[in-house]
């Protein structure tokens, strides 16, 4: 299994812009998370999914972020327009639920995002 | 609301000692808990991972136990080494199914 993937592991842009990170999750996974990382805030939940629908945004931290799951093997989280704040290491991360169940979380390797 | 703290934040110890890294949390209604290790620059790497009904969790020179009705986890690491210099993350999975991380804990192994 190649794990979660994400892209572009690097992102530099400027204010303003628009900003689109991407993530396969692994295959037959079933919840997706998206998490932002900074030195001062830590891992941060922003949004997660469960069977492609979004369950909790209540960690999106403006109207400027949005994200969606139009499908079982792709998530897509936009800044729109980003700004210097917004500089994090943004991960996402898969597991299976089922039931009570609650399945190991894997990470993908993160998209350092640089808003100049 | 969930809250996870890990102490210490930051742990400096020499080869081959044996080590402890504590996670707390506050709400005693979680899924499952899991730690993570983080290496600078890189993702985070799944370690073990202890299910509500379990008590404790060991892979090689790691144990993890949980103790829900108190709200702790403990990581123990046996004869440590350099190579296990790194960010040690605690993530408790609570009800909704959401993912809440503590600050992690800053191993330093020196050899």
């Amino acid at each position: 299994d190649a794990g979660v993937i994400q892209s572009p592991r690097h992102e530099v842009t400027e204010m303003g812009q628009e900003v689109t990170l991407r993530c396969k999750p692994i295959s037959g996974h079933n919840s997706l998370f998206w998490y932002r990382q900074t030195m001062m805030r830590g891992l941060e939940l922003l949004i997660y999914f469960n069977n492609n629908v979004p369950i909790d945004d209540s960690g999106m931290p403006e109207d400027r972020f949005s994200a969606k799951m139009p499908n079982a093997s792709f998530s897509t989280l936009k800044i729109q327009p980003s700004e210097p704040r917004d500089s994090a290491v943004y991960f996402c991360a898969s597991s299976f639920r089922g039931g009570s169940y609650g399945g190991e979380l894997f990470f993908g390797e993160g998209s350092r995002l640089t808003v100049l | 609301k969930q809250e996870v703290t890990q102490i210490p934040a930051a742990l400096s110890v020499p080869e081959g000692e044996n080590l402890v890294l504590n996670c707390s949390f506050t709400d005693s209604a979680i899924y499952n808990l899991q730690w993570f290790r983080q290496d600078p620059g890189k993702g985070l790497t799944s370690l073990l991972l202890i299910q509500s009904s379990q008590r404790e969790q060991t892979s090689g020179r790691l144990n993890a136990s949980l103790d829900k009705s108190s709200g702790r986890s403990t990581l123990y690491i046996a004869a440590s080494q350099p190579g296990d210099s790194a960010t040690y993350l605690c993530a408790v999975r609570t009800g909704g199914f959401k993912t809440i991380f503590g600050a992690g804990t800053r191993l330093f192994v020196k050899a």
